[in-house]
């Protein structure tokens, strides 16, 4: 089994809809984080959490939200989707470590009609 | 703006040639990491190297860091087929806001 587990790994949904993404990992790691990638822009960071009472915005936070359930879970909440949100969204974790690497999911791809 | 930058945006080699993609910043950086990502998969680590180094080698791979120039240099020996990915520089501010590049496109051909 994948150390990172995202689901569901492909959605197509419409305009307004609630859509969660859920992530779970069996790393044991603190820190997770949600980041968005769309082709030519690299990868956007949306929300980052150190543990489960510490959530943090990134740089393109607006028009998402996050819940971390448990330290293994934490889950990205789009809560009415517009076109300019389908993208490839990936959860990743890492270590208490300052700065170390990160572990990705294998992603979840998102359409919005 | 992008603080990481890769260049070139594409390459494409035979195997057994050596491929050299290269990545400039903009910032003081803690570190500095390179991550493979294969077509519509997850992104993996490959390797880290600190602020305070040089050059790192893993394997094939092996990296180098100019922070007087902002620039780090990522080079595949003796490329494969396997080697056929996006590699993506990301480079890492304070202890969590790393900063991706936007990548390059390697194609090694059989």
């Amino acid at each position: 089994d994948a150390d990172v587990t995202q689901t569901p790994r492909n959605r197509i949904t419409k305009t307004g809809k609630r859509i969660m993404l859920e992530c779970s990992q069996t790393k044991g790691h603190d820190r997770m984080y949600w980041y968005r990638q769309d082709p030519g822009l690299g990868l956007r960071l949306i929300y980052y959490s150190f543990d489960v009472k510490d959530i943090n915005k990134g740089e393109i936070s607006d028009g998402y939200s996050v819940s971390r359930q448990a330290q293994a879970k934490f889950s990205l909440s789009l809560e009415s989707a517009i076109p300019n949100q389908t993208a490839l969204y990936f959860c990743a974790t890492s270590d208490l470590l300052p700065a170390g690497e990160l572990f990705f999911g294998e992603g979840s791809r998102l359409t919005v009609l | 703006s992008q603080q990481g930058e890769e260049d070139p945006q594409a390459l494409s080699i035979q195997e057994g040639e050596n491929a050299t993609m290269n990545c400039s910043y903009k910032t003081s950086i803690n570190n500095l990491q390179w991550y493979r990502q294969n077509s519509g998969r997850g992104l993996v680590h490959l390797i880290l190297i600190r602020s305070n180094e040089r050059e790192k080698h893993s394997g094939r791979l092996r990296v180098t860091l100019d922070t007087s120039k902002k620039s780090s240099s990522l080079l595949i020996t003796a490329s494969r087929a396997a080697d056929t990915a996006s590699y993506f520089c990301a480079t890492v501010l304070g202890t969590y806001k790393y900063i991706f590049g936007t990548g390059t496109r390697l194609k090694v051909l059989a």
